[in-house]
């Protein structure tokens, strides 16, 4: 099956801590994105990345760390500086320069 | 910097109804627009893309028309059924090429 997994599904951290979210596709995909949504609101980006060992800020990185040491996976650290990290979080891939994005089922976090 | 806004914000109809749902761009040069689906608690689904050079795109019960010159796009749902609840989403490409996502219309069909 192909497509893009995202664990854990349900999160929960407490004030100060560092999480780390993973993301993995088998797509083949170039690209893979970070998007967070508030309830309500629709996505934001978070980071991206275009190729392997490399990536770019989006509209809200601060707080956020990213890396893409392999084509399949874009883990996401949110890190103790980031002041409000309770929300959802999506990661999405597509190939180079493609506007359709496929999404993964998503991971919640919540701190406590 | 490209802003998108979606109204209504939610939406509740009976079940055989024709809706249609509105999405709004700042920057209409814009080459192509997105509507996905999303379901609570569940990541997003591709609906209908359409490129600048069309003015609708249809998928069976859906219909969605871009007009650039008014920044505007609509999603046409017709003869609505309980299994078409969720949230509607419209993106369109913003800075740096990166899509601009908007609010989304929560959508309930009643039965």
């Amino acid at each position: 099956d192909g497509g893009i997994t995202q664990s854990p599904k349900y999160l929960f951290r407490k004030e100060g801590q560092n999480v780390t979210l993973s993301c993995e596709q088998n797509l083949n995909h170039d690209a893979m994105y970070w998007y967070r949504q508030d309830p309500g609101q629709g996505l934001r980006l978070i980071y991206y990345s275009q190729i392997v060992n490399d990536f770019q800020k989006g509209d809200i990185a601060e707080g956020y760390s990213v890396s893409r040491e392999k084509k399949e996976s874009f883990p996401l650290t949110v890190t103790s500086a980031q002041k409000n990290p309770t929300a959802f979080y999506l990661c999405a891939s597509s190939t180079q320069g493609s506007h359709t994005q496929y999404f993964g089922p998503g991971t919640r976090l919540t701190v406590l | 910097k490209q802003e998108v806004t979606q109204i209504p914000a939610a939406l509740s109809v009976p079940e055989g109804e024709n809706l249609v749902l509105n999405c709004s761009f700042t920057d209409s040069a814009i080459y192509n627009l997105q509507w996905f689906r999303q379901d609570p608690g569940k990541g997003l689904t591709s609906l209908l893309l359409i490129q600048s050079s069309q003015r609708e795109q249809t998928s069976g019960r859906l219909n969605a028309s871009l007009d650039k010159s008014s920044g505007r796009s609509t999603l046409y749902i017709a003869a609505s059924q309980p299994g078409d609840s969720a949230t509607y989403l419209c993106a369109a490409p913003g800075a740096g090429n990166m899509l601009t996502f908007g609010g989304g219309t929560r959508l309930m069909v009643k039965p």
